[in-house]
């Protein structure tokens, strides 16, 4: 079945740098990537949707200028946290469809997700 | 796309069946009802889904009322690694790629 890989599992980072985080679509081509944050004992929330070869559609109240997008190619999307701050901290997932999967339906496959650690 | 409610939290003995139930009163005819999971600390993962018929695969079968406001997803032998956030979802199916929103889910704990 279709995979999504998300790269670095984990990862701390002190207040004011930058960190990115890859998802990729192992085995199948995705135009769309959706990128999910998610805070401790609280549901998943849509952040922003990323578009292969156009900008990503953001979602509001998510600041495109500080959660950077780019989705370069049919298999990769990343996205840049700029100038962390610990607010920041949380669980960023990724997903994407295979449209070549399950027929008729709208499935997402979702990677493991990113916890990010800001001091 | 329709509402859901779920209940917050269940208990379910290990090798039980787990039934969680799913409202979504507003559910239109073009829409699906899917389920995912998430385990803690992982990212979800698709259960099932159907339209009008119950369904069954590997994982769990669903079932769906006839008037379709209601649904059950049935785990037929719960086991510890079955913990998770349960997500029932409705929406309608396209041909491209469309974001999930998630509700909050029910909490099933499975207990040894």
């Amino acid at each position: 079945g279709a995979v999504v890989s998300q790269h670095p599992s984990r990862v701390i980072c002190k207040s004011g740098t930058s960190v990115k985080i890859e998802c990729r679509s192992l085995d199948f081509q995705a135009t769309t990537m959706f990128w999910y944050r998610q805070f401790p004992k609280q549901s998943l929330m849509l952040m922003a949707t990323s578009n292969e070869g156009s900008k990503a559609t953001y979602e509001q109240g998510v600041e495109k200028d500080k959660f950077l997008i780019n989705h370069a190619s049919l298999t990769l999307s990343t996205l840049t946290v700029t100038s962390a701050h610990p607010e920041d901290s949380s669980f960023y997932i990724c997903s994407a469809r295979d449209l070549q999967g399950i027929s008729g339906a709208n499935v997402l496959t979702f990677g493991a997700g990113s916890r990010l650690t800001v001091l | 796309d329709a509402k859901t409610t779920q209940p917050p939290s269940m208990d379910c003995a290990e090798g039980r069946a787990a039934n969680l139930p799913c409202n979504h009163s507003t559910i239109s005819g073009n829409e699906y009802v899917y389920w995912y999971r998430q385990i803690h600390s992982q990212g979800p993962q698709y259960i099932i889904h159907g339209l009008k018929n119950n369904e069954t695969n590997e994982m769990a079968s669903l079932i769906i009322t006839e008037d379709r406001k209601s649904s059950t997803l049935i785990l037929p032998h719960a086991t510890l690694r079955d913990t998770a956030v349960y997500y029932c979802i409705v929406r309608s199916s396209s041909g491209s790629a469309r974001q999930l929103t998630f509700g909050s889910g029910t909490q099933l704990t499975v207990l040894p």
